[in-house]
């Protein structure tokens, strides 16, 4: 079965370090889009990509930064890790607007 | 921009109540609404969704309208189940964007 996969689920770090959390989807999507979920906030856009080499910000992007080197995979990396990016963090895709957007897992990263 | 507004939460009640959970949106041109169930410790699913004015999406017992004129899609199921604890996201996804953008969610909590 088609599926996304997140890794690691989960993560502690040092604050400063470079993190980097994988997605990978087997639908072959073109929008992938990396969410980070806290308490009393919802889930908040990081980025998004609407296909390879496609990558634009979403309202929480600072810190944060992507790449589409093809179309199952998008890695979101966190150039130096801040405590205030503890989080957990959620990776989907869709193929068309309206349809179904699924969803990964989930990574759980702590910075201490 | 887009916003999606959830009521407060969390929301108890006994087993068999009737449930509504409100959800308001804000959003230019004629977004698909969504709602997503997340049970403890897992990823966000689907629950069901409405692509146009009026349309009434369901699943598991679970519904909702697409009300454009109240700019509205409140969840109701007619008799709870302990099995339906979980937070309870509402959605929306506009055709320049795709990205969903959430409400803030409502915990559930159903008990015997």
């Amino acid at each position: 079965d088609a599926e996304i996969t997140q890794s690691p689920r989960h993560k502690i770090t040092e604050t400063g370090r470079q993190v980097t959390l994988a997605c990978h989807q087997t639908w072959n999507h073109n929008n992938m889009f990396w969410y980070r979920q806290d308490l009393g906030h919802g889930l908040r856009l990081i980025h998004y990509s609407y296909g390879v080499h496609d990558t634009n910000k979403g309202e929480v992007s600072d810190g944060y930064s992507v790449s589409r080197s093809n179309t199952e995979d998008l890695p979101l990396t966190l150039e130096s890790a801040a405590s205030s990016q503890t989080s957990v963090y959620f990776c989907a895709s869709t193929q068309t607007f309206g349809n179904t957007i699924y969803f990964g897992e989930g990574s759980w990263l702590t910075v201490v | 921009g887009n916003s999606v507004t959830q009521m407060e939460g969390p929301v108890t009640l006994s087993e068999e109540a009737f449930l509504t959970i409100n959800c308001t949106y804000t959003a230019t041109g004629y977004p698909s609404l969504f709602w997503y169930v997340q049970y403890p410790g897992e990823g966000l699913q689907l629950l069901l969704k409405a692509t146009k004015a009026d349309d009434k999406g369901s699943n598991k017992g679970f519904e909702a309208t697409y009300r454009k004129e109240t700019t509205s899609f409140h969840l109701e199921k007619g008799s709870v189940q302990v099995s339906d604890s979980a937070v309870y996201f509402c959605a929306l996804s506009d055709t320049g964007r795709r990205a969903l953008t959430f409400g803030s969610g409502t915990r559930l909590q159903v008990q015997p």
